[in-house]
């Protein structure tokens, strides 16, 4: 069974603050990684796919980071909006697998 | 980007009754569906891949006479939950991927959430 995992579970920060957050995967057989947001009632919303070491990947305010040889993933949200609230999740492909091993996601709340 | 559908978005049901989810790819085609099942506070787990015109591959420890998936066509996957009980009770979501590709993005359908009574 893979472990992804990925913290904090859940943050709350204000308005215009900048914020990140963290996903572990298996550091061995890695394929790639995917990034999704959640925003509640409605669909996950692919970010990033990612899969070289040292990719790193922007998207307006969002960015995330891959370092598979340690086995990490940062996603960074610069200038927070009350918008930017979801739940973020993370999704992880090895090798030999065709489906994503999912973390069980940060919550984000964006105070206004 | 590309949209799925799904539905109902929520069902209560009396336990010992079927309920069928229906996940739609509404324009494109997809040859391979995935159906999760999410608890509270946990991520989703995958359940089975739902393969059009051929049988579905049922993750380990996934009953698959207890959840049927039917993908007859490319662009509907159907679960059904058998004799439901309040175990079942659970977030149901599919997500296809638009064309198959293992680093492709998978586009999610909103979920169901089931409840047996």
């Amino acid at each position: 069974i893979l472990n992804v995992e990925q913290s904090p579970q859940s943050l709350h920060v204000q308005e215009g603050d900048s914020t990140n957050f963290t996903c572990s995967f298996p550091s061995s057989n890695f394929y790639a990684l995917h990034w999704y947001r959640w925003e509640t009632a409605k669909s996950p919303e692919a970010l990033f796919v990612m899969t070289l070491n040292g990719d790193e990947k922007k998207k307006g305010r969002i960015s995330a980071t891959l370092n598979t040889k340690e086995g990490y993933s940062y996603l960074y949200i610069k200038g927070s909006q009350p918008e930017d609230s979801a739940t973020y999740l993370c999704a992880f492909i090895s090798g030999s697998a065709r489906q994503l091993t999912f973390g069980s996601g940060t919550q984000l709340t964006v105070l206004p | 980007g590309a949209v799925v559908s799904q539905h109902p978005s929520r069902v209560i049901c009396k336990s010992g009754t079927s309920v069928k989810i229906e996940c739609r790819s509404l324009d494109f085609q997809a040859t391979t569906m995935f159906w999760y099942r999410q608890f509270p506070k946990q991520s989703l787990m995958l359940m089975a891949t739902s393969n059009e015109g051929s049988k579905a591959t049922y993750e380990q420890g996934v009953e698959k006479d207890k959840f049927l998936i039917n993908h007859a066509s490319l662009t509907l996957s159907t679960l059904t939950v058998t004799s439901a009980h309040p175990e079942d009770s659970s977030f149901y979501i599919c997500s296809a991927p638009r064309s198959g590709g293992r680093t492709d993005t998978q586009y999610f359908g909103p979920g169901t959430r089931l409840t047996v009574l």
